[in-house]
């Protein structure tokens, strides 16, 4: 079956531009997860959704991050006003729900921004 | 600030040797994860733990959660080219809890 997909794979932006990111998890998951992985770090984490409300969005940096879902699918992470310190990869992961123990998240391949 | 520390940061091997990798932290996990990223993809999970002092194989893999629940261990047995990728440790404190990632062990194995 098909995996997390991410669009795009890159994104070179200009900075000061704003950007979004796409995120389809796989089918049936409910829980939904953006991280985002700088050069020679580990993974950051963004935001959790549960269906289309995030009860966790304490890792986004600043009011220039924000993080929708809709229908309980697809989810975009918009980029306003982008900064050279935002150039990373974002990875999206789903997995079927967080629960009482832990559900195997499922990474897409990540979509690369660079802003210039 | 970093929660969980790896070591070594990298690694390179030759072909059939054995590979340990390490991963600590100054709190206390109740689940610990190894996952392996390929360049350009995401993660993917290799191992999970869910109990101290617990041991569990996966093909060459295998991973310890230490018995302190502060700690944990991947070692790779008889290493191959497509061993090749960055391994991150990752817990969570509570099984409600967000799952933290380690910063990675970057691994080349020379053939």
């Amino acid at each position: 079956g098909a995996g997390v997909s991410q669009s795009p794979s890159n994104k070179v932006t200009e900075k000061g531009k704003d950007v979004e990111l796409r995120c389809d998890p796989i089918s049936g998951h409910t829980a939904l997860y953006w991280y985002r992985q700088s050069l020679g770090q580990g993974l950051e984490f963004l935001i959790y959704f549960q269906g289309n409300s995030a009860p966790d969005k304490s890792g986004l940096p600043s009011d220039r991050f924000s993080a929708e879902r809709t229908g309980g699918s697809v989810s975009t992470l918009t980029i306003q006003r982008t900064q050279q310190e935002d150039s990373a990869v974002y990875l999206c992961a789903s997995s079927l729900f967080r629960g009482a123990a832990y559900n195997e998240q499922f990474f897409g391949p990540g979509t690369r921004l660079t802003v210039l | 600030g970093q929660q969980l520390n790896q070591s070594p940061q990298s690694m390179f091997i030759q072909e059939g040797e054995d590979v340990s990798m390490n991963c600590t932290s100054s709190s206390i996990f109740n689940t610990w994860l190894w996952y392996k990223q390929d360049p350009g993809e995401g993660p993917v999970l290799l191992i999970a733990l869910y109990k101290a002092g617990e041991l569990t194989s996966n093909g060459r893999l295998t991973a310890q959660f230490g018995i302190t629940r502060k700690d944990s261990f991947l070692n790779i047995s008889a290493s191959i080219p497509s061993d090749v990728g960055i391994y991150f440790c990752a817990g969570m404190k509570t099984s409600y809890d967000k799952v933290i990632f380690g910063p990675g062990t970057s691994l080349s194995v020379i053939p």
